[in-house]
């Protein structure tokens, strides 16, 4: 089946204890990227990655690092957590631009609802 | 700079009622995809359509229809029949091709009430 995995699904943290949370595709997808969903503010880009060994920075990436060594993940890491990054986050993978044409339809992980206290 | 402006935070409407859902957008791309995506309750995003900006036919798909014009730069979502099933966040999305960003709108909350 194809899919886009997250985890961990649910995270408590504390405040400037380093984690990452793991994204996974097997979709042989080329783009992916990370979000976080916050009430009123939508979907914000984190990074991007258009393959591997190439990331990018999306709209908020303050606080936020990624890699992409191997086509399939997608790891997010935060060095130091604080609360004001509370939030649920988004890993997505896609197919990447291609001769003019953009990038097609993204499919989601489930999703990860990271509290850091 | 590119832009999704979902206007509309949150709508109420009664089941069978029919309901639109705006979206406009700025891009300067002349190539670009819009895109929704449904978010129901239980939190996953599932995707519902893709439109290529040279492709202003307006599609239907069961109760779902999706109307784009680019004179308006808009790509409005309309439920027809609503049913308690369609109460979900929607989100509109942009895709352009000269980047690699995407740009989603703030969503729009949908209550679909028996």
């Amino acid at each position: 089946e194809a899919q886009v995995t997250q985890n961990p699904r649910y995270l408590i943290t504390v405040t400037g204890k380093k984690l990452t949370v793991t994204c996974s595709q097997n979709m042989n997808h080329e783009y992916m990227s990370w979000y976080r969903q916050d009430p009123g503010l939508g979907l914000r880009q984190i990074y991007y990655s258009m393959n591997v060994e190439a990331t990018d920075k999306g709209d908020v990436p303050e606080g936020y690092k990624v890699s992409r060594k191997e086509k399939r993940n997608f790891p997010l890491i935060l060095e130091s957590p604080s609360p004001n990054q509370t939030s649920l986050y988004f890993c997505a993978s896609s197919l990447t631009r291609f001769r003019g044409m953009p990038g097609g339809e993204q499919y989601f992980g489930p999703g990860t609802r990271l509290t850091v206290t | 700079a590119q832009k999704v402006t979902q206007a509309q935070t949150e709508i109420s409407v009664v089941e069978k009622e029919d309901v639109t859902l705006d979206c406009v957008y700025e891009t300067r791309d002349t190539t670009y995809y819009l895109f929704w995506y449904k978010q129901p309750p239980s939190g996953e995003l599932v995707f519902l359509i893709r439109r290529n900006s040279f492709d202003e036919q307006n599609e239907i798909s069961g109760r779902y229809s999706w109307n784009f014009q680019k004179s308006t730069s808009s790509f409005n979502f309309t439920i027809t029949a609503s049913q308690v099933v369609d109460s979900a966040v929607y989100f509109c999305a942009l895709r352009g091709n000269r980047d690699d960003k995407i740009i989603f709108g703030k969503g729009t909350r949908l209550h679909i009430l028996p």
